[in-house]
């Protein structure tokens, strides 16, 4: 069974440019969060969709979004990139909404 | 708001030593908790998850225990190996919540 699957692996990016990242779920899986990793911080809760729906929202700012689709993938949108938006983002899956939640490998982007 | 510490925030022990990890949060009224382990530049890997109703899980040289009451949680690991190096997570969550995780405990084991 696949995992977790985020693409792309790697991104290298201006200030002012936009993003989108994509996640591809555990087959079966209905619920997908985002989190953000910068350099020496730790995990900061971005988004939670579940069925389609945005359930919850971290503390970023509105230029940060996503979308859930019907196959249950997910993408998520930065706009007008800033420096400190550099870091690592993972996505992760469950079944369900309260259940173990598995990681993907992560997209590292950079912000020049 | 939910609030989660680990202690220590690094720890550098000798191969085959037995460990305690520690996590602690300020709202005892979690729905789970789980613990990961993620290796440099990588996503997490999952290791256990506790119901809020359980008291401790078991995965091989692994064992998480949950004591609500006290807002604590510990992962004991045995006989610890150098492939065991990583950062170890906790995260917890609340009914309707988001999981919130702690920083993270810096395990190095050496040969």
């Amino acid at each position: 069974e696949a995992g977790v699957t985020q693409s792309p692996t790697h991104l290298i990016k201006t200030r002012g440019q936009q993003v989108t990242l994509r996640c591809s779920p555990i087959s079966g899986h209905t619920s997908v969060y985002w989190y953000q990793q910068a350099l020496g911080l730790g995990l900061q809760f971005l988004l939670w969709y579940d069925e389609g729906e945005e359930r919850n929202r971290g503390n970023f700012p509105p230029r940060f979004s996503g979308r859930q689709f019907p196959n249950y993938s997910s993408e998520l949108n930065v706009n007008a990139l800033e420096l400190e938006d550099s870091a690592l983002y993972l996505c992760a899956s469950s079944f369900g909404t309260y259940n173990e939640q598995f990681f993907g490998p992560g997209t590292r982007l950079t912000v020049l | 708001k939910q609030e989660v510490t680990q202690i220590p925030a690094a720890l550098s022990v000798p191969e085959g030593e037995n460990l305690v990890l520690n996590c602690s949060f300020t709202d005892s009224a979690i729905y789970n908790l789980q613990w990961f382990r993620q290796d440099p530049g990588k996503g997490l890997t999952s290791l256990l998850l506790i119901q809020s109703s359980q008291r401790e899980q078991t995965s091989g040289r692994l064992n998480a225990s949950l004591d609500k009451s006290s807002g604590r949680s510990t992962l004991y690991i045995a006989a610890s190996q150098p492939g065991d190096s990583a950062t170890y997570l906790c995260a917890v969550r609340n009914y309707g919540q988001n999981f919130v995780f702690g920083p993270g405990t810096r395990l190095s084991v050496l040969p």
